[in-house]
């Protein structure tokens, strides 16, 4: 079926560089996709979304870039801080419900 | 104005028991949302209630259930407890129940079963 994935389970960047996380889907009508973070001992926080009919979009230090021809996406943030340290997750925000990825965990090193 | 709470934050139970989870919803918002957090399957979408009535369910077994009140709060509760339902539960409210919806996390319950 139809499934939202991650390319890499952990990554770790310096502080002060650029992070970059994949995220892959399956289902070519997937048409809104959702970034999350999530840090220990809270739920996911709404980071930036992206529609089908826009290939970037920017935020405060992150960017999401979509592919539709091989289906991905990526989340790039800038000048990586500690605060950043957190699971990411890709989501497809499909007919009221989100289908999530299996997240990435971003370790920012001093 | 304060986000989506829930309530216990953390609850012990015994495999065979059942257990009750609470959500309450940002002030305004109408659709409650309830997901599953394990480090095997992910976040997987359990169901989701707007004005009180079930718009969405997904692949969970008959043991899990859900309502919400005309205040929007919503419960969930999970019967005959099995080690498996050992998870952190989310609940996520948003305005309206349609696609392209914001929808605001809480901090979860963690439900561990013995």
């Amino acid at each position: 079926g139809e499934s939202v994935g991650l390319h890499l389970p952990t990554l770790s960047v310096q502080e002060g560089d650029n992070s970059i996380i994949n995220c892959a889907y399956s289902n070519s009508a997937s048409d809104y996709f959702i970034w999350y973070k999530q840090e220990s001992g809270k739920g996911p926080q709404f980071i930036i979304d992206i529609r089908s009919n826009m290939d970037k979009r920017q935020g405060q230090r992150v960017t999401v870039l979509l592919n539709k021809t091989v289906k991905h996406l990526s989340l790039q943030i800038a000048a990586t801080q500690p605060g950043d340290s957190a699971v990411y997750f890709c989501a497809e925000n499909g007919v009221r419900q989100l289908t999530f990825g299996s997240g990435t965990q971003l370790t920012v090193l001093p | 104005k304060a986000g989506v709470t829930q309530t216990p934050r953390y609850l012990i139970k015994t495999r065979g028991q059942q257990v009750t989870l609470s959500c309450s919803p940002i002030s305004g918002h109408r659709s409650v949302s309830w997901y599953q957090q394990t480090p095997g399957q992910g976040l997987q979408f359990l169901f989701e209630y707007f004005s009180e009535t079930q718009r969405n369910k997904g692949n969970f077994p008959g043991r899990f259930s859900g309502r919400q009140f005309s205040n929007s709060r919503s419960e969930m509760n999970v019967s005959t407890l099995e080690l498996g339902d050992s998870a952190l539960y989310l609940c996520a409210s948003s305005l309206v129940s349609r696609e392209y919806n914001e929808q605001f996390f809480g901090p979860g319950t963690r439900l561990t079963v013995l």
